[in-house]
């Protein structure tokens, strides 16, 4: 078992849907990113959370820490938004060193 | 000034070529990272600079030669690769780096990568 799982791998959205990304892990964590990445292109950071629930324009990220569970939801979903969503995640031991999750691949349809 | 600059976006290669990929920030990060990323996988941790000195390097082949010249940059050189290096590399940067344990290292910021491909 991976110690960082996201679900699901693949999501297919209607302009305008509502979509939730779901991080689940297995280790004590001192920080947890959501990270988006355009086909052929680099990664950009969207949220680094401890805790907590944080908002960005169209985007919010959540954390339960008791659960070891992080969410990542996009409102009113565009076809810009269409991406790979990856969780990763910093232990408590780990230092620098960031654990990935596979990937969600997010396509959002006009 | 947030980005990652990357240089050169795509390089090919043979396998007998020494070239150098490049990496610049001026946010004034002290810890700067090389992430190796093959098709439809997360990517992978190479290497780790902190405030300029060497603080991890993930058992990568000695093929693969990291130099951070300053505080501002940072090169991976390559000499006599193999195809199976083929893959996008990305350099990221953050606030500070704390190895072997602490309360974060702050938020990563990453470039555009670099696409090799090696013939």
């Amino acid at each position: 078992k991976n110690e960082v799982e996201q679900s699901p791998q693949n999501l297919t959205a209607q302009e305008g849907e509502f979509i939730t990304i779901n991080c689940s892990y297995s280790v004590g964590i001192s920080a947890l990113h959501w990270l988006q990445q355009h086909p052929g292109g680099g990664i950009v950071s969207l949220f680094m959370l401890s805790s907590g629930k944080k908002k960005h324009g169209r985007l919010i990220a959540t954390i339960n820490i008791q659960e070891k569970h992080s969410s990542l939801h996009i409102t009113a979903s565009h076809p810009r938004d269409s991406a790979v969503y990856i969780c990763a995640v910093r232990s408590e031991t780990s230092g620098s060193r960031l654990t990935f999750g596979e990937g969600t691949q997010l396509t959002v349809n006009p | 000034d947030t980005e990652v600059t990357q240089t050169p976006k795509h390089l090919v290669m043979g396998m007998t070529n020494k070239k150098s990929l490049k990496c610049e920030q001026h946010m004034g990060h002290r810890a700067m990272y090389w992430y190796k990323q093959k098709a439809k996988k997360p990517p992978e941790l190479m290497f780790v600079y902190s405030y300029e000195k060497l603080s991890i390097n993930e058992s990568v082949p000695s093929r693969f030669s990291p130099e951070c010249p300053n505080s501002s940059l940072l090169n991976l050189h390559l000499h006599a690769l193999q195809p199976e290096d083929s893959a996008l590399y990305l350099c990221a940067s953050s606030q500070n780096a704390l190895v072997g344990g602490g309360i974060g290292t702050g938020e990563l910021f990453f470039g555009e990568g670099s696409r090799l491909t090696v013939l």
